[in-house]
C-alpha cells in the first residue's frame, strides 16, 4: 500500500487566495484524520471522520476552515480566506475502526503540506 | 491551553547512553498515552503506547513510563543510536469520554544522538 497521500507537499499563496489541500486515506481505513503542526503548539487535531462522516471538528479554528470527505478515498480541507497565520504543516492521517469507538488503533499519517501564506 | 506539555524542545544525548523525554498532561480525564517519533520531510509515526492501568510499557528499546499521580509520562530509550534523532510526540486520549481515537499532542521533543 502506498500509505495516506497528500497533495500539495508544498503551498505558497497570498493572504485572502483560497487554499485546499488533499488527502487519500489507505484503503480500508474508516477513520480519518486533519491535524495541524506549529512550533508554538505542536500537533493539534483539527477534525476527524468515520466512515465519511465528521464526528469532531471543534479543533477547527474558525469557519474559515472547512473540511469534507465526499467518499472513503477522499478529503479535503479548505481555508478562504488564508490568513499568514494558517501558515503550518498539515496533515492527514488514517486509521482503522477495530472495535470501536473504545479502541485505540494506530493513525497513519501522510508526509504533510507545507503551507505557506504571504 | 495545552493540555499535554513537553517541556523541552530539544535533547543531545551521546550514542548508547539513555535519552529520556519527558511529558507532563493537565487533564485527569485522560487514559491512553502514546508517543510518536517524526523524521524530517515525513509524518509522524506510533512508537508505543501506554493504558492508565499500567505504569509501565516495554518494547525493545523503547520503555513508557506512567506516573498519574503526578500526571507524568517519560520515554526512555536505550541504548541511543544515531537512528532515533527525530522529534518525539507525546499524546494522550481520554477514551472514555472522548473515545480513543481524538488525540491530544504536546509540542515534540527534538533528540539527537551524537555519535
Amino acid at each position: 500500500d502506498a500509505g495516506v497521500i497528500q497533495s500539495p507537499r508544498h503551498e505558497v499563496t497570498e493572504m485572502g487566495q483560497e487554499v485546499t489541500l488533499r488527502c487519500k486515506p489507505i484503503s480500508g481505513h474508516d477513520y480519518l484524520f486533519w491535524y495541524r503542526q506549529t512550533m508554538m503548539r505542536g500537533l493539534e487535531l483539527l477534525i476527524y471522520f468515520n466512515n465519511n462522516v465528521p464526528i469532531d471538528d471543534s479543533g477547527m479554528p474558525e469557519d474559515r476552515f472547512s473540511a469534507k470527505m465526499p467518499n472513503a478515498s477522499f478529503s479535503t480541507l479548505k481555508i478562504q480566506p488564508s490568513e499568514p497565520r494558517d501558515s503550518a504543516v498539515y496533515f492527514c492521517a488514517s486509521s482503522l475502526g477495530g472495535s470501536g469507538r473504545s479502541s485505540y488503533n494506530e493513525q497513519f499519517f501522510g508526509p504533510g503540506t507545507r503551507l505557506t501564506v504571504l | 491551553d495545552q493540555q499535554v506539555k513537553q517541556n523541552s524542545p530539544s535533547l543531545s544525548v551521546q550514542e548508547g547512553r539513555i535519552s529520556i523525554l519527558n511529558c507532563d498532561y493537565t487533564n485527569s480525564m485522560f487514559d491512553y498515552f502514546l508517543w510518536y517519533k517524526k523524521y524530517p520531510a515525513e509524518g509522524p509515526t506510533f512508537l508505543i503506547s501506554i493504558s492508565s492501568i499500567k505504569d509501565k510499557n516495554e518494547d525493545g528499546r523503547f520503555t513508557v513510563f506512567l506516573n498519574k499521580s503526578a500526571k507524568h509520562l517519560s520515554l526512555h530509550i536505550v541504548p541511543s543510536q544515531p537512528g532515533d534523532s527525530a522529534v518525539y510526540f507525546c499524546a494522550a486520549s481520554a477514551v472514555r469520554i472522548q473515545g480513543a481515537q481524538k488525540l491530544v499532542f504536546g509540542q515534540g521533543t527534538r533528540l539527537t544522538i551524537n555519535p
